[in-house]
């Protein structure tokens, strides 16, 4: 069955550059796209950006120039950078496959990782 | 950016209510509109997609309608299970956006 799982520090310092992993199995990353939704403590949810089946990628105005997403298809790997971390950036971090068929939706999540951004 | 205006914020409602839930978008998005659920410490389960289809596993009890740019989810008869955050989201244009929640209480 399709599962992703979330993974990195809990505990960055402002300033420095957040890293996490979300390891995918049950699904192909040459065929599935896997996006990152972030969620502050009791806040709403926020889409970050994705990176397509054909390793191409998209990313939220909003923090596009702090984000880089990519991938290890051999190791089933999606991997998200994020720099100059404030702790605004303190938040549930999640990755999600998006659905292949119309009309598309994100229908797998991981469990999430929790990042604080604190000195 | 397509803006989801979900409404309401909270409410709060007794066992065997019947509950409706509501997301207006600001652009046309067809039927490109799910429903998510979020228990607390957990990840959001996909509810409804296609504004209408029932996700695998969700009970009937739940339910999508769509009349023009209003989007509603509703269940028929509230349990004590149902108690969560929903969020509606809209994904037929990039950036994907979510509805800023309904938190379901129990009265």
């Amino acid at each position: 069955q399709v599962q992703l799982k979330e993974s990195g520090p809990g505990l960055v310092q402002p300033s420095q550059t957040l890293s996490l992993t979300c390891t995918v199995s049950g699904l192909s990353l040459t065929s599935n796209s896997v996006s990152w939704i972030r969620q502050p403590p009791g806040k709403g949810l926020e889409w970050m950006g994705v990176i397509w089946s054909n390793g191409g990628t998209d990313y939220n105005s909003a923090i596009k120039s702090r984000l880089s997403i990519s991938r290890d298809t051999s190791k089933s790997q999606v991997f998200l950078k994020m720099n100059s971390l404030q702790t605004e950036d303190t938040a549930m971090y999640f990755c999600a496959r998006f659905g292949n068929y119309p009309p598309t939706t994100f229908d797998y999540w991981g469990q999430g990782v929790m990042v604080t951004v604190s000195s | 950016d397509i803006q989801m205006t979900q409404s309401p914020s909270s409410m709060s409602a007794s066992l065997g209510d019947r509950v409706t839930i509501t997301c207006r978008a600001s652009q046309d998005i067809g039927n490109y509109l799910s429903w998510f659920q979020q228990k607390p410490g957990k990840s959001p389960r996909r509810m409804i997609y296609g504004a209408t289809n029932l996700a695998a596993g969700v009970p009937s009890r739940f339910s999508g309608s769509r009349s023009g740019s209003d989007y509603s989810l509703t269940i028929s008869s509230l349990e004590s299970e149902d108690m969560a955050i929903y969020y509606c989201l809209q994904s037929i244009q990039y950036p994907p956006t979510f509805g800023g929640g309904t938190k379901l209480e129990l009265k």
